[in-house]
């Protein structure tokens, strides 16, 4: 299947679990991070974005810590619903010359058992 | 309405081969970006339109041509295709270039498959 070889992190948990997915980052420069979820077969979808300028932020059932100075970044999820199962990617952008260009982490596959 | 859509969704086809990935999105984005993802799901930026005009051009090889006939539309030429060019590339859009704010639009992804 579309899973074997893939050495990607990954979190396992119970319906009505809280989730977080970690993401480490390691360009200094970077000003802008945002987090993206992969349902299989399609293309990402935006969940929440963070400035350099806040440490956290709240969207619906998901919040987003940023932590400038161990450069990390992760990603609450509250009361995990099994049409959360998906891959999680954090993607950071530089700024500067790097302006537009977001790049994107490795993704953590998370997956919610009923 | 698809958003963000690009065809063809799978393509299998010989190395050497030339192949085309159309990509249009009705968002009225005025950005527009070709991603490519391995097999690792690693997903790398390779190209960047801004009203038509190219302002982002990663390390691709120039087999890769991209065109923007209008900001609508940024289709994916690829020539001389090789084993390692199978991926999926996924097309994205956004208001304005990500930075700014990094809401990308995807599209589902076309799989090309290189035999």
């Amino acid at each position: 299947g579309e899973s074997v070889g893939l050495h990607l992190p990954t979190l396992s948990v119970q319906e009505g679990d809280n989730s977080i997915i970690n993401c480490a980052y390691s360009n200094s420069a970077s000003d802008y991070f945002i987090w993206y979820k992969q349902e299989s077969g399609k293309g990402p979808q935006f969940i929440i974005d963070i400035r350099s300028n806040m440490d956290k932020r709240q969207g619906q059932r998901v919040t987003v810590l940023l932590n400038k100075t161990v450069k990390h970044l992760s990603l609450q999820i509250a009361a995990t619903q099994p049409g959360d199962s998906a891959v999680y990617f954090c993607a950071e952008n530089a700024g500067g010359t790097s302006y537009g260009k977001l790049t994107f982490g490795q993704g953590t596959i998370l997956t919610v058992h009923p | 309405d698809t958003a963000v859509s690009q065809t063809p969704k799978y393509l299998v086809t010989q190395m050497g081969n030339d192949k085309s990935i159309k990509c249009e999105q009705n968002l009225g984005h005025d950005t527009m970006y070709w991603y490519k993802q391995d097999s690792k799901k690693f997903l790398k930026i390779m190209f960047s339109y801004n009203n038509k005009e190219l302002i982002i051009n990663e390390t691709v090889p120039n087999r890769f041509s991209p065109k923007s006939p209008d900001k609508a539309h940024l289709n994916l030429h690829i020539n001389s295709l090789e084993l390692g060019d199978s991926a999926v590339y996924f097309c994205a859009s956004s208001q304005r270039l990500a930075g700014v704010t990094g809401e990308l639009f995807f599209g589902e992804g076309s799989r090309l498959t290189v035999l």
